[in-house]
Parts: C-alpha cells; sequence; structure tokens
C-alpha cells in the first residue's frame, strides 16, 4: 500500500514570498489533515478535510494560509505571504474516517525555512 | 484547552538499557491516547492507540500502559538499540479534537 506523498520535501524561500505544498493521501481516506509542527513544540493541526469540505480550521491562520482538496484527493496548502515564524515542518496525515480513534498515516513532511 | 505533557524532553541512554517517558494529558472527556515514533528524516508512525483505562499494549520490545483517571501514559523500551533513536510522540483525542504532546526525543549510543 502506497503511503502519504508530500512534496517538496524541503522548501527555503524568503520572507513576503508565497509558497505551496502538495499532499496525496493513501487512496481510499476520505480525511486529510494538515499540521504545522515548530521545532520544539507538538504538530498543531491547521485544517481538517472530510472529502473535499472542510471539518475544522481553526487554528488555519486565514490571513494568508489557504487549503484546498477540491476533488476530495489530492490537497495544497499555501503560505502567502510567507513570514520568519512560518519556518516549520508541514505535515500531512490521512485516515478511513474522522473519528478519534482512527490511525492517523503521516507523510514525510515539507520541511520549510523563511529567512 | 489540551494540554498535552511529554517528559523528558529529550534522554540519552547506552545500548542495552531500559527507558521510559511520560504522557500527561486531561482526564477528563478521554476518548484515545496514540503513541507515534517518528524518525528523522521519515513520517511519524503510529505504534499504539489506547482507549481503556489500565490497557497495556505491546510491540516488540516497546509497552504501552495508559491510567485514564489521572492522565498519564507511559512508554517504555526494553534493552534500547540505536534504530530506537526517534522522537516520540503522544497525542490525546476527546471527542472534537486530537493534540499533540512535543514529543521526547531519544538517542541511544552504541
Amino acid at each position: 500500500e502506497a503511503g502519504v506523498a508530500q512534496s517538496p520535501r524541503y522548501k527555503i524561500i524568503e520572507k513576503r514570498q508565497s509558497v505551496a505544498f502538495w499532499c496525496n493521501p493513501i487512496s481510499g481516506h476520505a480525511t486529510l489533515y494538515w499540521y504545522q509542527q515548530i521545532l520544539g513544540q507538538g504538530p498543531k493541526l491547521l485544517i481538517q478535510f472530510q472529502n473535499n469540505g472542510v471539518v475544522d480550521d481553526s487554528q488555519l491562520p486565514k490571513d494568508r494560509f489557504s487549503a484546498e482538496r477540491l476533488k476530495g484527493v489530492d490537497s495544497t496548502l499555501k503560505i502567502q505571504p510567507a513570514k520568519l515564524e512560518d519556518s516549520a515542518v508541514y505535515l500531512c496525515a490521512s485516515s478511513l474516517g474522522g473519528a478519534g480513534l482512527d490511525e492517523q498515516f503521516f507523510g514525510p513532511g515539507t520541511r520549510l525555512t523563511v529567512l | 484547552i489540551l494540554n498535552v505533557e511529554q517528559s523528558p524532553q529529550s534522554l540519552h541512554v547506552q545500548e542495552g538499557d531500559s527507558t521510559n517517558f511520560t504522557c500527561s494529558f486531561p482526564s477528563s472527556n478521554f476518548y484515545a491516547l496514540h503513541w507515534y515514533r517518528w524518525e528523522t528524516a521519515k513520517s511519524p508512525e503510529a505504534l499504539f492507540v489506547m482507549t481503556l483505562n489500565g490497557d497495556e499494549k505491546k510491540k516488540g520490545r516497546i509497552s504501552a500502559t495508559l491510567n485514564t483517571k489521572e492522565g498519564y501514559s507511559y512508554l517504555y523500551i526494553k534493552g534500547s538499540q540505536p534504530e530506537d533513536s526517534a522522537t516520540y510522540l503522544c497525542a490525546f483525542s476527546n471527542n472534537n479534537d486530537m493534540r499533540f504532546g512535543a514529543g521526547t526525543r531519544l538517542t541511544v549510543k552504541p
């Protein structure tokens, strides 16, 4: 079974630039998550999709972050414009359902450095 | 606010040592407790999902216990090996949210 794919693996940009990350979840997984993991902290949920609908985006900084999952499969996360404090690993995960017991399968993450 | 605390923040042990770390979480509205292992440059990998007070799970040399009444879980590694070096994350979920701790970074020296 193929895992969760993410690209790029690494990205370095200057502040005020824009950046986009891509995620392909495991086939058949209805729920997709984007997490932000800042060094020294635990992963923080940015947004959760159930198919192509948003379930939770309460911690997404909507003035600069946006995400979409138009066909209920792949997803993109965009930051525009980036700030220094956005430097982090951005993890994508997917699960069959969205319940608290469902195992989340993670991609390898995208490490973003904002200079 | 769901505060999930893990301790210690980092740990260095010698090959063959046994070790354990702690995850503390809110004792109210408990639904599940997850443990993940995250090796550098790889994807976080699920170890256990635990739901019942007193639950104990085991996978090889790694085991975990759960106390939902007092809000903690222990992860044990028996006879640590260099390949156990990773960050171990716990995540607490209630009916609505899942929150991760900051992790315990384990380094096993050969």
